[in-house]
Formats: C-alpha cells, structure tokens, sequence
C-alpha cells in the first residue's frame, strides 16, 4: 500500500457519460497530480494541485476538469466520454516535487 | 523542461548488473534527475534520485558525471521480478509550491531473462 488510494479501481461507462475520479493523498502530502496512461503508452502529465490550488497544467482536454478538496483530496471529472478517453488513470502525491512521488495504484477507466 | 532520451529497450540475464542510460543534454541549473520504476498495471515507484556525483540507495545506484548531460541507473544483480519499464525524468524540484510538469518519457522496457 503507497498510501495514496484511488477510487474506484475499475470504471466501465458508455461514451458520453461523465465519470469521476477520486484520490486521496498521502497522510502529510499537499500536492496531487494527474496522470493518464493509455495502452502500451508511456504517461501523461494531465494535472497539478498544491493545498488546493493549481499549480501546473498539462495536456489536459477540456471536457476534464480537476479539483483539490480543503481535506487535500482531488477529483478528476470527465465528460462527454469517447472510446479514446479508456487508460489507466494514476494519481500521485508529493510533499515537494524534489521528494519524489508516491502513486495511487490507478483507476482503470473503459469507455464502451 | 529538459527532454531525455532512453533506449527503448534492454535484455539482461539474472544475476547480471543491468545499466540505464538517460541523456538529458538540456538539463538546467536546478534540474535534479530522478528515477522510477513502473511494472505493467500498476503506477510508478520512486527508486531514486540524485544531483550530481554519485547516488546509492538499497535497490540502486544512481551515477551522474561532471557535465550533468546524462545520467546512468545501475541495478545490482537483477531478478526476474526486475522486468519493468523504467523511467528517467529531469525537472527542477519546485519546492513546496512551484508546479511541476512532471513528463515521462517512453521509458526502457528491461526484460530479465532466466
């Protein structure tokens, strides 16, 4: 267990529907980021919050949005679902970014 | 953001010292090199990270030259439970607040054979 959890594990939805994604930090870590991995493919750098605020955005589509909650968890939303939108989605958490980061076991999302 | 350049893959056999090259010739000032290990499924784990010089923890080494232009991840003696893809990221720490693009790139895929 890394200590960050990621719920739910798996997510089976028909295209265009909205899902939505939750972690929750590391005990003690303020910054939560976002990533998605499609198949056979390397990961992609979606999101960044710090305490709640954002702090670095990647290639994020705009039918997904992100939040960080005052209790440090974040949510990813994602809307509008197509078939392409299916990966594994990981969060991860970090005291500071120089301390390394500590990955939620992922969310795998299938868009049928 | 430096951008690095790993092989895509390796072959080793167990028992053997398997070395990862990274290359990151546009690394800045305040980049620090870190590395991660990603089994299939499952997010990536944290093996090491260092500056300059010389890095050691209990799974790894992490050796970096003068210039800083590349870096080279050692692991002694692998096992079969070593085949992972594993990634070299190059990014300033950003401390507490700054953001901090982490980008990973395609990542060596070491395969351990018996």
């Amino acid at each position: 267990d890394s200590g960050v959890t990621q719920t739910p594990k798996h997510l089976i939805t028909a295209t265009g529907q909205r899902v939505t994604l939750r972690c929750s930090p590391r005990s003690g870590d303020l910054s939560v980021y976002w990533y998605q991995q499609s198949l056979d493919q390397g990961l992609q750098f979606l999101i960044q919050y710090y305490n709640g605020e954002e702090r670095a955005k990647g290639n994020i589509l705009e039918r997904f949005s992100a939040q960080q909650f005052p209790d440090l968890h974040s949510e990813l939303n994602l809307s509008s679902l197509e078939l392409g939108d299916s990966a594994l989605y990981f969060c991860a958490s970090s005291v500071t970014a120089g301390s390394g980061y500590t990955f939620g076991s992922g969310t795998r999302l299938t868009v049928v | 953001l430096a951008k690095t350049t790993q092989p895509i893959s390796m072959d080793s056999y167990e028992g053997q010292e398997v070395n990862i090259t990274c290359s990151h010739n546009n690394i800045a000032t305040n980049d620090y090199i870190t590395w991660y290990q990603q089994f299939p499924s499952q997010g990536p784990r944290f093996i090491i990270q260092g500056y300059k010089t010389k890095v050691t923890n209990e799974v790894a080494s992490l050796f970096i030259p003068a210039d800083r232009k590349s870096s080279t991840l050692s692991l002694p003696r692998v096992s079969l439970s070593d085949t992972a893809v594993y990634y070299c990221l190059v990014g300033d720490i950003g401390g507490k607040i700054g953001g901090f693009k982490t980008i990973f790139g395609a990542g060596t895929r070491l395969f351990v054979k018996a």
